[in-house]
């Protein structure tokens, strides 16, 4: 499976930590994007780390990528209840996504 | 500028009808994806259009096609419906790549099937 796989499946937390949430895929990238969905909702694109980046931020938002290990983490620093949703990495070619981590943010 | 549309929102059918979901990409954007979403399987890639041509497919059945117009738009068909056909079906365009960018996707709401 190229897919990419998202651990935990599911993370509780208290409004103000951080969450932190890992991706790792098994093929070479040329990137990898992280999306976020609402409760029955479309996915919404968050951000996209390219194979030569190891790092990238938007906002609260932090990503890194290590293409050694084959894996990446999004980082949600000051979390809000309006955080609370799933969490999608995605493969760059094909955009093939795993099963995502469930957020919940506790007020 | 308009987003993703999908339509309908919501489609019930019954058992071995068949249905056809459709999805309005982004104006401008070329490529289209399709992708079923249920709570035990997470989000499978169903195929991929670029330029009316179908690029990418995933592992689903022959019951599951799809097509792409002229204008970019695309629908996908399943025939032969199943209980376990019951999903979100989402749709997701994207600009073609230019100078060696790749933007994120676009998705759309998803259109909600329920099979009886």
């Amino acid at each position: 499976s190229q897919q990419g796989e998202e651990d935990p499946q599911a993370l509780s937390i208290q409004e103000g930590e951080n969450a932190t949430m890992n991706c790792s895929y098994k093929t070479s990238i040329n990137n990898l994007q992280w999306y976020r969905q609402n409760s029955g909702r479309g996915l919404v694109h968050l951000i996209l780390i390219r194979s030569n980046e190891r790092e990238k931020h938007s906002g609260r938002l932090r990503v890194t990528l290590d293409t050694s290990k084959k894996s990446s983490s999004l980082l949600i620093t000051a979390s809000r209840a309006a955080d609370t949703a799933s969490y999608f990495c995605a493969r760059g070619e094909g955009m093939r996504f795993g099963a995502g981590t469930r957020l919940t943010v506790k007020p | 500028k308009a987003g993703v549309t999908q339509t309908p929102r919501y489609l019930i059918k019954t058992r071995g009808q068949q249905v056809t979901l459709s999805c309005s990409p982004i104006s401008g954007h070329r490529s289209v994806s399709w992708y079923q979403q249920t709570p035990g399987q997470g989000l499978q890639f169903l195929f991929e259009y670029f330029s009316e041509t179908q690029r990418n497919k995933g592992n689903f059945p022959g019951r599951f096609s799809g097509r792409q117009f002229s204008n970019s738009r695309s629908e996908m068909n399943v025939s032969t419906l199943e209980l376990g056909d019951s999903a979100l079906y989402l749709c997701a365009s994207s600009p073609p790549p230019g100078q060696g960018r790749v933007h994120g996707y676009t998705f759309g709401s998803g259109t909600r099937l329920t099979v009886v």
